[in-house]
């Protein structure tokens, strides 16, 4: 069946520090992919999302590159604050299965100013 | 407005008890979803219903019931409560799930805690 994996947490950084969540997938034939955030106490809000290979999706200048060659979808930011602290999902779906999402095991980010 | 809301926010309980929790989605979307979240954080699809109609149940435990009595609605009734279904529960909506793959919009999540 689909999965997938992603980096465990907490990752601890400072402010303005370069952040990498690494996100890779099994999936039969091509899934969409999305990074999903949650915020201390809140649901679930959809940070970015790229429907085929090569899409770049980018949001709130966060940026994740559907690599289908590799099977990954890694997200990045460049210089983070402490508003970026939270739980950042990776998922896919596809319609064949419903369009039901499967997600990773979340990644903790803590940002200490 | 909220898109898609839930109620309880909140739910504390004794084993054995019937509970449900309500989802209401105002966003006219066709197809409904219900996930829990464990305790490490740990997301799973339960169930989806598109236009009232049952299209996903993961293999739920038969005391968790859904019922969709329109499809701006998706209600989660579970019977017999057990310590193990003490998790965060989610609802989420999206446009349609055939034929396309859509992002899916998620409410704030109720919190059952079961004594």
């Amino acid at each position: 069946g689909d999965s997938v994996t992603q980096m465990e947490g907490p990752v601890t950084l400072s402010e303005e520090a370069f952040l990498t969540i690494n996100c890779t997938y099994t999936a039969t034939g091509y899934p969409s992919l999305f990074w999903y955030v949650q915020y201390p106490g809140e649901g679930l809000q959809l940070l970015l999302k790229a429907t085929k290979a090569d899409d770049k999706g980018s949001n709130k200048g966060f940026e994740a590159t559907y690599r289908k060659e590799t099977t990954s979808f890694h997200l990045e930011k460049g210089s983070v604050q402490v508003s970026d602290s939270a739980v950042y999902f990776c998922a896919l779906s596809g319609w064949a299965a419903g369009n039901k999402l499967t997600f990773g095991g979340g990644t903790r980010v803590l940002v200490k100013p | 407005d909220t898109a898609v809301s839930q109620t309880p926010k909140y739910l504390v309980t004794q084993m054995g008890n019937d509970k449900s929790i309500k989802c209401e989605q105002n966003l006219g979307h066709d197809t409904m979803y219900w996930y829990k979240q464990d305790s490490k954080k740990f997301l799973k699809i339960m169930f989806s219903y598109n236009n009232k109609e049952l299209i996903i149940n993961e293999t739920v435990p038969n005391r968790f019931s859904p019922k969709s009595p329109d499809k701006a609605h998706l209600n989660l009734h579970i019977n017999s409560l057990e310590l193990g279904d003490s998790a965060v529960y989610f609802c989420a909506s999206s446009q349609d799930s055939s034929g396309g793959v859509l992002e899916q919009f998620f409410g704030p999540g109720t919190r059952l805690t079961v004594l």
